[in-house]
């Protein structure tokens, strides 16, 4: 769901369930995705990225999907550990320079 | 190979009062970028710089905050006044180049607290 100041969007796992976080974007100009994680006091750190001319990207243990017709972007992580909490953005670069805009954020709680 | 470098990670400072935060990039890096973070949204970008000059500062206001970055490498963005709303942490970020959406690396912020 949508989120307001403090209040983000929280998905909880069990440690070892596969975690998909889902982003929906709003240029149908953009071209490049990117998924952050961010941890409490900390920078955001590049997870995987995807351009528009694919649908599918997979790294070690994420695949990120993207769908152009419905403007939808997701973040697949396989096993997911008690280190995969964090915050995590997407975020999209509508061409030219690299400038991204980043959406709300997903907080991922995974229990042991 | 050394991250991006920000100081100072902590910073209390009575509203009308200014502030300045430095960030060293990852070397050789031409694009630097200043980022805005309120708690519990994602960041939004303030400048964007390639090399020394600015590539985009539409998201900077410009009667509060201004950001240099004299010889392409280090760079320090200033509030002057601060106002309660500027509590935020300040992201620094750098990445390669500009065009061409490279990945930009982060780094570890600036809490402001404007009281």
């Amino acid at each position: 769901g949508e989120s307001v100041g403090l209040h983000l969007p929280t998905l909880s796992v069990q440690e070892g369930d596969n975690s998909i976080i889902n982003c929906a974007y709003s240029n149908s100009a953009s071209d490049y995705f990117i998924w952050y994680k961010q941890e409490s006091g900390k920078g955001p750190q590049f997870i995987i990225d995807i351009r528009s001319n694919m649908d599918k990207r997979q790294g070690q243990r994420v695949t990120v999907l993207l769908n152009k017709t419905v403007k939808h972007l997701s973040l697949q992580i396989a096993a997911t550990q008690p280190g995969d909490s964090a915050v995590y953005f997407c975020a999209e670069n509508i061409g030219g320079y690299s400038t991204l805009t980043f959406g709300k954020g997903t907080m991922l709680l995974v229990s042991p | 190979e050394a991250g991006v470098a920000q100081s100072p990670r902590y910073k209390i400072i009575e509203k009308r009062q200014s502030v300045a935060f430095w960030c060293n990039p990852i070397s050789g890096h031409a694009t630097l970028y200043w980022y805005q973070q309120i708690l519990g949204q994602g960041p939004k970008l303030l400048i964007q710089f390639q090399n020394n000059g600015v590539v985009d500062d539409s998201q900077l206001p410009k009667d509060r905050f201004s950001a240099e970055r004299l010889k392409g490498v280090d760079s320090t963005l200033k509030i002057q006044p601060a106002k309660l709303e500027d509590s935020a942490v300040y992201l620094c970020a750098s990445s390669l180049r500009g065009q061409g959406a490279y990945e930009q690396y982060f780094g570890p912020g600036t809490r402001l607290t404007v009281t």
